[in-house]
């Protein structure tokens, strides 16, 4: 079963704007962390911004934010002011408390920033 | 150098070639990872080590095969690959995997393109 959902295969933001991927998750895990990464042309993957399962509050980084729903199991990511050099694919992934546990990422999503 | 580091950028092999992919860390890592990323597919788990332990193998090919000498340093070794096997292959490392918090990620490196032909 898909442990990381992103709906959004694509997404395009006007310069300036603010854009929200989606992001939801299954697990019966009720410790967990979950992740975004950037991951531009170039191919690094680029450690965004994490939340924790039990932060009480939704994790914040720059621009970057995460609209954490646990009760809905979604985890979206919200960039403000969109810039040209956030054009790039866009993943969330989660790393569950069990074991040896490793990160699940999603397929991604694909922002494109127009001027 | 600092963080993550894998060589080649690029590589093009016949299907009846060895070669090998070099990943490099120096952050002070203990686990690492090698993941695969296709075309229109999430990221593939390959392979994961932990204290140069290999710790998991996703039903990896046997045509892929990883090498981890020490913590700083883990290689995958190819040969007799296939077309279907150009890809995306990514290096990560990050804390001990049996550290039971959760706040860490992982670092990747550039990545090395591969293809097959």
């Amino acid at each position: 079963a898909q442990k990381i959902t992103q709906t959004q295969p694509g997404m395009f933001v006007q310069e300036k704007e603010a854009v929200t991927l989606d992001c939801t998750y299954d697990t019966s895990d009720p410790s967990y962390g979950l992740f975004w990464y950037k991951q531009p042309s170039s191919g690094e993957m680029i450690f965004l911004i994490y939340q924790g399962s039990y932060d009480q509050q939704n994790a914040t980084e720059g621009r970057y934010s995460l609209n954490f729903q646990k009760a809905r199991k979604s985890a979206n990511l919200v960039i403000s002011a969109s810039q040209l050099g956030d054009s790039a694919m866009y993943f969330c992934a989660m790393r569950e408390n069990s074991g040896y546990s490793t990160l699940t990422f999603g397929k991604g999503t694909m922002l494109l920033v127009s001027p | 150098e600092t963080g993550v580091t894998q060589t080649p950028r690029h590589l093009v092999m016949g299907m009846t070639n060895k070669k090998s992919l070099k990943c490099e860390q120096h952050l002070g890592h203990n686990a690492m990872y090698w993941y695969k990323q296709s075309a229109k597919k999430p990221l593939e788990l390959m392979f994961v080590y932990n204290f140069k332990e290999q710790t998991e193998n996703n039903s990896v090919p046997s045509r892929f095969s990883p090498e981890c000498p020490n913590s700083s340093h883990l290689f995958l070794h190819l040969h007799t690959l296939q077309p279907e096997d150009s890809a995306l292959y990514l290096c990560a490392s990050s804390q001990d995997l049996r550290d039971r918090g959760l706040n860490y990620g992982y670092t990747f490196g550039s990545g090395t393109r591969l293809t097959v032909v």
